[in-house]
């Protein structure tokens, strides 16, 4: 069956600090991958999606970058973390051609 | 306009009651049509998808009106564990289709 992994599942960091937020999937290949952030109280904002290695579509421009050095590895950073960059993380995968989501844990960034 | 469109809510209402709510899109081309449930601080997991002759999967009920551009969930004999945020998501057509978009959520309380 397959799984997806994401951590950590908590991370506190200061601002102007490096980010790395890693996201990996077993059980499936050339899976579409997708980082969301959801501020507090608010809906999911799309980062960033991949439909194969090396491929990345950014929909926000912000302080963030992803990459997918291989194909079931997703990889969310940062060189310098704003406040603003605060939030919960949640990577994602789905089948290509299918729409259905399947949801990492989480991870819960707070910037301070 | 925003692609994908929630009443924040909140909507209070006490066990048993019915509820519904809607969500709209602005690409008349969008083809699937799903809701999330996402509990606290949790990942959002699939609840149902929307076909177009509408669906049905217990007390709960989707709808997709094309001529209106909106779906909408209907929740029956509403439990005190439905409480949670109820997202809805669009994947647009042609070269965006890996683009999954969430709405910003409706936030349902259940109260006895």
């Amino acid at each position: 069956s397959q799984t997806i992994h994401q951590w950590p599942a908590t991370l506190v960091q200061p601002v102007g600090s490096p980010l790395s937020l890693e996201c990996t999937v077993e059980g499936t290949s050339n899976p579409n991958l997708y980082w969301y952030r959801q501020a507090a109280g608010r809906g999911l904002q799309l980062l960033f999606y991949s439909v194969g290695i090396g491929q990345i579509s950014s929909e926000v421009p912000q302080n963030l970058s992803a990459s997918r050095p291989q194909d079931r590895q997703f990889i969310l950073s940062s060189k310098k973390l704003l406040l603003s960059d605060s939030g919960f993380y949640l990577c994602a995968w789905s089948v290509r051609g299918v729409e259905k989501l399947f949801f990492g844990s989480g991870t819960q960034l707070s910037v301070l | 306009r925003k692609e994908v469109e929630q009443d924040p809510g909140p909507f209070n209402v006490p066990e048993g009651a019915t509820v519904a709510f809607n969500c709209t899109y602005s690409n008349s081309a969008s083809q699937s049509f799903f809701w999330y449930r996402q509990d606290c601080r949790k990942e959002p997991k699939l609840l149902m998808s929307v076909y177009s002759s509408g669906n049905e999967d217990g007390r709960f009920t989707a709808q997709l009106n094309r001529a209106s551009q909106y779906i909408s969930l209907l929740i029956r004999d509403s439990k005190l564990s439905d409480s949670a945020t109820y997202l809805c998501v669009v994947r647009p057509v042609g070269s965006s289709a890996s683009k999954i978009i969430f709405g910003s959520g409706t936030r349902l309380s259940i109260r006895p």
